[in-house]
């Protein structure tokens, strides 16, 4: 089966940087997607890495280790508008395209 | 277009009544998801349609639950003998063949009482 692994909380000032990590378990990985839902929200995708290595956009960049089953997510310049729920996701070849998530990390930013 | 719709945003139910959802896709989308969210949760995998074909269904999708997409277009979510297991937010996305990204409706939120 498929399981991902991200802490439940994190907790971090304005002006911070926060990293958010993710260790997954696939029989057929594809690839790692980061998703951001506020309370009451959609989900909204903020990055996806097929390859290992790190992709930035903007104040956000998001890192995958394919050997280790690893990925992080890192927030930038931390803004109390990040508070949100953030979601790792996994594509499994065996699940077709359907996106498998974790079961999310509240970020909570203080002023 | 502005993005996926979903219809209706808040649904109270009693335990037996039938329910059904409508979820509209960003109009050039050829894929469609529904998923399933309880609180404190991630979107659990339901079913998934390319144009009008079903082509994957969860093991989470019980006899139950129905799901139709007769154009390519909308879709419609069905549960039958609604149960108070059945109460969470349900999330339609779309995408097109090839894209990563899954655009999500803003949910059809179920209380079964």
């Amino acid at each position: 089966g498929q399981s991902l692994e991200q802490p439940s909380e994190v907790t971090a000032v304005e002006g911070a940087i926060v990293q958010i990590n993710c260790t997954y378990q696939t029989s057929g990985f594809y690839g790692l997607s980061w998703y951001q839902q506020h309370d009451g929200g959609a989900p909204t995708f903020l990055s996806y890495n097929a390859l290992d290595g790190l992709e930035e956009t903007g104040r956000f960049s998001s890192f995958l280790s394919r050997s280790d089953s690893y990925g992080y997510l890192l927030l930038q310049e931390l803004q109390m508008k990040d508070s949100a729920s953030y979601f790792c996701a996994v594509r499994d070849r065996r699940a077709g395209t359907a996106l498998i998530f974790g079961k999310g990390t509240t970020l909570s930013v203080s002023s | 277009d502005t993005g996926v719709s979903q219809n209706p945003r808040h649904k109270i139910t009693k335990r037996g009544q039938n329910v059904t959802f409508r979820c509209d896709p960003i109009s050039e989308h050829n894929r469609l998801y529904w998923y399933r969210q309880t609180l404190g949760q991630g979107p659990e995998f339901l079913t998934y349609f390319q144009n009008e074909a079903q082509l994957e269904k969860s093991r989470l999708l019980s006899d139950r639950f129905s799901a139709e997409r007769p154009k390519g277009s909308f879709s419609t979510l069905e549960i039958q003998r609604t149960e108070q297991g059945d109460s969470a937010m349900y999330l339609c996305a779309s995408t097109r063949t090839g894209e990563e990204t899954q655009y999500f409706g803003p949910g059809t939120r179920l209380l079964v009482l």
